[in-house]
């Protein structure tokens, strides 16, 4: 099976922009999470989508949101930029089956906010 | 909501058992302990899961008494690439909202030659 796919894998932008990163989960995989990941505030969960509903949120502002497609690809969007959300995204699939919940990470989208 | 404690920082030598042990005491009953392992620039990868007793696969033990209130991740013969980052996770992967909610700072293991 192939695993799972972030894009773009590095993103350069600027105060006060947006952006959308893409998730493509593993096949047969519906749930998808996201996790921003900086050196000084570690792995931190952002929200989970689950069949296209969300199903968790973490502690972050409303400027960071996403979607789930109904082939389970998921985007997140963070508008008006600041330079604290200079971080690595990740994403992570899972089938959320008690046999088999493990969560598998994608390599991360870099983004760097100027 | 279950929270861990492990350790910031372990240094060991290649060829070398090492253990990482994690605290949590308010672990639920419908709780599972899992482990990832991280390098750096890349997603955490899964290490192993288990309930209650032991837990063995290819790349890891995964100890657990019986009060479940701490759990020890053993790694046999670690090398170099085993230097990463290993992060505890407690919680009901399939019904607990929360169970994604708190990674902590995981413990940082570097393997010398």
């Amino acid at each position: 099976k192939a695993g799972v796919t972030q894009t773009p894998r590095y993103l350069i932008k600027t105060r006060g922009q947006q952006v959308t990163l893409s998730c493509s989960p593993i096949s047969g995989h519906r749930s998808v999470s996201w996790y921003q990941q900086t050196p000084g505030q570690g792995l931190q969960f952002l929200f989970e989508y689950f069949s296209e509903t969300q199903r968790n949120k973490g502690n972050f502002p409303g400027r960071f949101s996403g979607r789930q497609f109904s082939n389970s690809r998921s985007e997140m969007n963070v508008s008006t930029l600041e330079l604290g959300d200079s971080a690595l995204y990740l994403c992570a699939s899972s089938t959320r089956d008690r046999a088999h919940n493990e969560q598998f990470f994608g390599p991360g989208t870099r983004l760097t906010v100027l | 909501l279950a929270k861990t404690t492990q350790p910031i920082s372990m240094d060991s030598y290649e060829g070398q058992e090492v253990n990482i042990t994690c605290s949590h005491n308010n672990i639920a009953t419908n709780d599972y302990i899992t482990w990832y392992q991280q390098f750096p620039s890349q997603g955490p990868r899964f290490i192993i899961q288990g309930y209650k007793t032991k837990v063995t696969n290819e790349v890891a033990s995964l100890f657990i008494p019986a009060d479940r209130k701490s759990s020890t991740l053993s790694l046999p013969r670690v090398s170099l690439s085993d230097t990463a980052v290993y992060y505890c996770l407690v919680g009901d992967p399939v019904m607990d909202s929360n169970y994604q909610l708190i990674w902590g700072a995981g413990t940082k293991l570097i393997i010398k030659p």
